[in-house]
């Protein structure tokens, strides 16, 4: 079992639709949450950044953590086409704070 | 200008041949990361440097070397590259906090024929 599952999908939804993305782990030492946007061809950005349980909200991202049920996700509302890109679940433990990614899940979002 | 730079931005090189790849960084970040990106493998981490002098082994080392010349430069070689070694690689920084994130360059496609 990888340290990090997450769904490669395709996720396909139409415009304006609520998307959920997720992420389960197995390491209980994880204790930061991150999660990344990449376009195609270009490199992951940041999106939402988390250490603790519960709820982060920035705009129509929410990003959640169930740190008991080792579960993460992330809500986008409202989707729109631009959002139509990978999102890769990454997680980090304390020391060096190397992050583990998930291997992304695709998103299409279509008008 | 971009962060963090990557050249070659695309490479296409032939089995046995030596190829580098560089990264460079106007962040100031003490951390660099090299990471190669396959189809449904996600990023997986080759080497990382915390500083000029540490030089550190990530998961999937093997078949490549690095080199930190300097705080703001970070190179990935493959010493006689292979066909497997095709993929995406990616570049990240990072400064030192614990709530610190990576940022990534923009990547090179290198295809090993």
């Amino acid at each position: 079992q990888k340290e990090v599952e997450q769904d490669p999908g395709p996720l396909s939804v139409p415009e304006g639709a609520i998307v959920s993305l997720n992420c389960t782990y197995s390491n209980s030492a994880f204790q930061y949450f991150m999660w990344y946007r990449q376009y195609s061809r270009k490199g992951p950005e940041l999106l939402m950044y988390t250490y603790s349980s519960g709820n982060k909200e920035d705009g129509r991202f929410t990003a959640q953590v169930d740190k008991s049920s080792k579960y993460i996700s992330l809500f986008i509302r409202d989707s729109q086409p631009s959002d139509s890109a990978t999102y890769l679940c990454a997680l980090a433990s304390g020391g060096s704070y190397i992050p583990t990614f998930g291997r992304g899940t695709s998103l299409i979002v279509h008008p | 200008d971009a962060d963090v730079t990557q050249t070659p931005r695309n490479r296409i090189t032939k089995t046995g041949k030596r190829i580098m790849l560089e990264c460079s960084q106007t962040k100031g970040h003490d951390r660099m990361y090299w990471y190669r990106q396959d189809p449904g493998l996600g990023l997986r981490l080759i080497y990382y440097s915390f500083d000029v002098k540490d030089i550190n082994k990530g998961e999937i080392s093997d078949g490549y070397s690095v080199s930190r010349q300097a705080q703001a430069k970070f190179s990935l070689s493959l010493e006689s590259a292979i066909p497997n070694q095709t993929a995406l690689y990616f570049c990240a920084t990072r400064a030192h906090g614990p709530t610190d994130t990576q940022y990534f360059g923009p990547g090179t496609r290198l295809t090993v024929l």
